[in-house]
């Protein structure tokens, strides 16, 4: 595809719902990523694939988090029991190869608001 | 703890103005580091920086690394409205984990 692209780009949840957050990254991109952007904060990094492998999680904040890449192309972020905090704009970016040190491409976001 | 800090969080400057942003950073195992820009939307890649005072330059744009005083600058001349973004700058932890700061607003009045 042209770029990145998230859906969907606004997502309005009650306190305690599931929602399913998706990425659709650069045809062909190996290396998938996600990202949590608070107000006025940088995005900070929730966790990584290779492929379909998920490589990193360390930044997933509690096990109500959960993000999956079953064939190593489109990617889900799904947060179950939502929370006010979980309040914040998730960044899906990719990168052409699992080499080290690749630009990322980023997509919109989803903008999330827990009610 | 790795940590990166951007100055100032906010700015404003008029058309035509010269701007400098910057970035200090504390990193264990240092690769590079990276500046984007942020809209209304996705960020969008600038300069990727490895080699402390070597700049990297795009149009009005440049940047560079000083690996001795752990800062980062990026220079905007000639600002443009278009211009106004926040602008995030961020290193490698690991492979392929970035660590951003917290981003510098800038605004630029016609």
């Amino acid at each position: 595809g042209a770029g990145v692209s998230q859906s969907p780009r606004y997502k309005v949840a009650k306190r305690g719902q599931d929602v399913a957050l998706r990425c659709d990254p650069i045809s062909g991109h190996v290396s998938l990523f996600w990202y949590q952007q608070a107000l006025g904060q940088g995005p900070e990094f929730l966790t990584y694939f290779q492929n379909e492998a998920q490589l990193d999680k360390s930044g997933l904040p509690s096990d109500r988090f959960f993000a999956e890449r079953p064939e190593g192309s489109v990617s889900t972020l799904k947060i179950q029991r939502t929370q006010q905090e979980d309040s914040a704009v998730y960044l899906c970016a990719s990168s052409a190869s699992g080499r080290v040190y690749n630009e990322q491409f980023f997509g919109p976001g989803t903008r999330l608001t827990v009610l | 703890e790795d940590k990166v800090v951007q100055s100032p969080l906010s700015l404003v400057v008029h058309e035509g103005d010269t701007v400098t942003l910057n970035c200090s950073y504390e990193v264990t195992n240092f690769r590079s580091l990276l500046w984007y820009k942020q809209e209304k939307k996705a960020p969008t890649f600038l300069f990727m920086l490895t080699s402390s005072g070597i700049e990297k330059k795009s149009g009005r744009l440049s940047s560079i690394l000083d690996k001795k005083e752990l800062f980062s600058i990026l220079n905007i001349t000639a600002t443009q409205t278009g211009d106004s973004a926040i602008y995030l700058c961020a290193f490698y932890q690991g492979a392929q984990k970035l660590v951003f700061g917290q981003g510098t607003r800038l605004t630029i009045n016609p």
